[in-house]
């Protein structure tokens, strides 16, 4: 069975970098076709996605967010890191650990993320 | 705003059926068979519903089916049970730089 949990602050102010830990059970980030990613929801708004990483370390980023993002992986700790600077207010969110191969499946249970000084 | 648009809200009875529409370009839903859909009950991370167009994991019911005619893809769900009532999403995969785009999201009511 795969499940992802999510683990960061909870609360950051403007200006900060925002880190987050996806910790995954039940694949390994080095099978073909595999990747690992974030995907966002802002309170009561779309999903929104942000950053995945590939079986073969190839990175994928939302072209309007790209400049503020880096995704990376440690294989042998089965994790995947998100990496956000410059937060803003309009980064309050819930933020889903997903793990795709056919689709977005599963989710992790999502960490609500607010920004507020 | 979404790249992909979804109708704000849909409604029906149980037992009746509902569609729920996805509109977006020729560079997304029009130019590739990548098309998810994912139900979102409040306070929950959302569920994958549908893949590849038509396909459905194991474990969803056959009262979800999916479809698409040029750039608008379409997800049915038939025999509406209360249960189905929750926000649903669709995504398309739109090339190697943009990668993913999802809709705005559908509320659905069961009346």
């Amino acid at each position: 069975q795969i499940t992802l949990k999510e683990s960061g602050p909870t609360l950051v102010k403007p200006t900060q970098t925002l880190t987050l830990t996806c910790t995954f059970f039940g694949f390994s980030l080095t099978d073909s076709g595999v990747s690992v990613g974030w995907i966002r929801q802002p309170p009561g708004k779309a999903l929104e996605w942000l950053a995945f990483i590939y079986w073969d370390d190839d990175k994928r980023y939302s072209p309007s967010l790209k400049s503020r993002l880096t995704i990376t992986r440690d294989t042998s700790k089965y994790q995947v890191v998100l990496i956000m600077t410059n937060m803003d207010h309009v980064d309050t969110a819930t933020y889903y650990c997903v793990h795709r191969s056919v689709a977005f499946d599963p989710w992790g249970q999502g960490t609500l993320v607010t920004v507020s000084s | 705003q979404s790249a992909l648009t979804q109708p704000r809200s849909v409604s029906g009875s149980p037992g009746q059926s509902v569609t729920i529409s996805c509109t977006g370009t020729s560079s997304d839903v029009g130019n590739y068979d990548y098309v998810s859909w994912y139900q979102q009950h409040p306070g929950k991370a959302p569920k994958l519903l549908i893949y590849d167009v038509t396909k459905r994991p194991s474990g969803v019911p056959d009262r979800f089916s999916g479809s698409k005619s040029g750039n608008t893809a379409s997800l049915t769900i038939s025999g509406l049970q209360a249960a189905d009532e929750a926000d649903y999403y669709c995504c398309s995969y739109a090339g190697y730089y943009t990668s993913w785009v999802f809709g705005g999201g559908t509320k659905l009511t069961v009346l």
